[in-house]
């Protein structure tokens, strides 16, 4: 079983500023099947990136994501205001076959 | 723009069987690569997959749920539904449906439902 983690838990960073989100698998993964969603409160997940790296249809380019094996990182170049949320990474490929991790926090500092 | 609606029962008695339905509009059920699926947040907590479908009947069920989870679909109503067994409190979550992307080059869930709390309650 692979088992996601995601640091920090909660990120308090203020609108401008660089966001560094990390997903570790517990062992390596393909990054073909690694995902990030944004969660806003009171609304469903929102894809953001695919394949580790894709950006998802109309999402903007202050998000990248980045990482292979085992590490994996979501980078939010400079935080808008709108974008104080949780994040959660997603693996497909294991047991359980889909996979989230447990979450990131970005809130206003 | 693809949209997916859950409709269910709000509360639901322990030991009773959960039933919720996901209604696809904006396109159809039935296409290759496309599975849906059914994932789960209890109250200030993660997500959890509970399982997908094909259009063709093919299921995965969450091990951990996989005694309990029933899943189908009817493609004549673009539509596919969640049935889950002898619920109890630990079940009380917000269910989410969701358009879930499979091919060689990725997998993600790419489109959600709003969500539906359910709650299991006497």
């Amino acid at each position: 079983e692979i088992v996601l983690t995601q640091s920090p838990g909660t990120l308090s960073l203020s609108p401008g500023e660089r966001a560094t989100l990390s997903c570790r698998a517990s062992q390596s993964v393909s990054g073909t099947y690694l995902a990030w969603y944004q969660q806003k409160p009171g609304q469903a997940p929102r894809l953001l990136i695919y394949g580790a790296s894709s950006r998802a249809t109309g999402i903007p380019g202050r998000f990248s994501g980045s990482g292979s094996g085992t590490d994996f990182t979501l980078t939010i170049s400079r935080l808008e205001p709108e974008d104080f949320a949780v994040y959660y990474c997603q693996h497909y490929g294991s047991s359980p076959l889909f996979s989230f991790g447990p979450g990131t926090k970005v809130d206003i500092k | 723009q693809l949209q997916l609606q859950e409709s269910g029962p709000g509360l639901v008695k322990p030991s009773e069987t959960l039933s919720l339905s996901c209604t696809v509009s904006g396109g159809s059920i039935s296409k290759t690569s496309y599975y849906w699926g059914w994932i789960r947040q209890p109250p200030g907590k993660g997500l959890e997959c509970i399982g997908t479908i094909s259009y063709s009947g093919s299921t995965y069920y969450t091990p951990s749920l996989k005694s309990r989870v029933t899943m189908s679909v009817d493609t004549s109503k673009n539509q596919f539904s969640l049935k889950l067994s002898s619920v109890t409190a630990a079940d009380t979550a917000v269910y989410y449906c969701a358009l879930v992307v499979v091919t060689a080059t990725r997998s993600s869930f790419d489109y959600w439902g709003q969500g539906t709390l359910v709650t299991v309650s006497s």
